[in-house]
């Protein structure tokens, strides 16, 4: 099946600082999704992309689907305390076989130290 | 609307027990599915449904049952509890396959078999 890595496994920043991440995977996907999960809840849907070379922003999330459509980055502006958490990437492979799915990356712990 | 909600919060088993958890869903949404999370893991999906009495397996479907009688209910069930099943498990649904629509996740399960 697909494997998906993504990175950093965890950041430890500074209150104000810029945050990137990024998921790379083994096939060829046609949706990046990028996910977050705050402690003790269910990951929330941030941004989706749909289009090889999409760049898409949701306030101070930036998030691009890339070139090759194998990998995806998400960034995140001015880091403020309420950004901690975890973050995901999934996607979709359609002719990847198997459970027709979403696959998820191991997530990016982001912890902001005051 | 509740949205995505999942009974219990909690569950202690013994090894060998059998238990159902519980997810519904108010949003009319036809395609739910089953994540477990683990540490390091990320989301892997149990099953998935994309509406009444239709489901599937996904990448880790072993030692899970689920049925699909209505829109609403999507219940998982454990079979013979082990302590490899030792996780967090999420409920989750859309209006169609979550690569094209948002995917809104219950609060989870946190299950320790003993």
């Amino acid at each position: 099946g697909q494997q998906l890595n993504q990175s950093p496994q965890s950041m430890f920043i500074q209150e104000g600082e810029d945050v990137s991440m990024n998921c790379t995977s083994s096939s060829i996907f046609n949706t990046w999704l990028w996910y977050k999960q705050d402690p003790g809840e269910g990951p929330v849907l941030l941004i989706a992309l749909y289009k090889a070379g999409e760049l898409t922003s949701n306030g101070r999330l930036t998030a691009q689907f890339g070139i090759t459509r194998k990998d995806s980055f998400l960034n995140i502006s001015a880091s403020i305390p309420s950004d901690v958490g975890i973050y995901f990437c999934a996607g979709h492979d359609p002719g990847g076989g198997g459970a027709d799915g979403l696959t998820f990356g191991k997530g990016t712990h982001l912890i902001i130290q005051p | 609307n509740a949205g995505v909600t999942q009974t219990p919060k909690f569950q202690v088993l013994k090894t060998g027990q059998s238990m159902t958890l519980q997810c519904a869903q108010d949003m009319n949404h036809e395609y739910m599915s089953w994540y477990r999370q683990d540490p390091g893991m990320g989301l892997r999906l149990i099953h998935y449904s994309v509406g009444a009495g239709i489901t599937d397996q996904g990448e880790v479907p072993n030692g899970y049952n689920v049925s699909r009688s209505t829109t609403e209910d999507f219940p998982l069930r454990l079979l013979s509890a082990a302590p490899s099943q030792t996780s967090v498990y999420f409920c989750a649904s859309s209006y169609g396959h979550p690569s094209y629509n948002e995917q809104f996740f219950g609060p989870g399960t946190r299950l320790t078999v003993l």
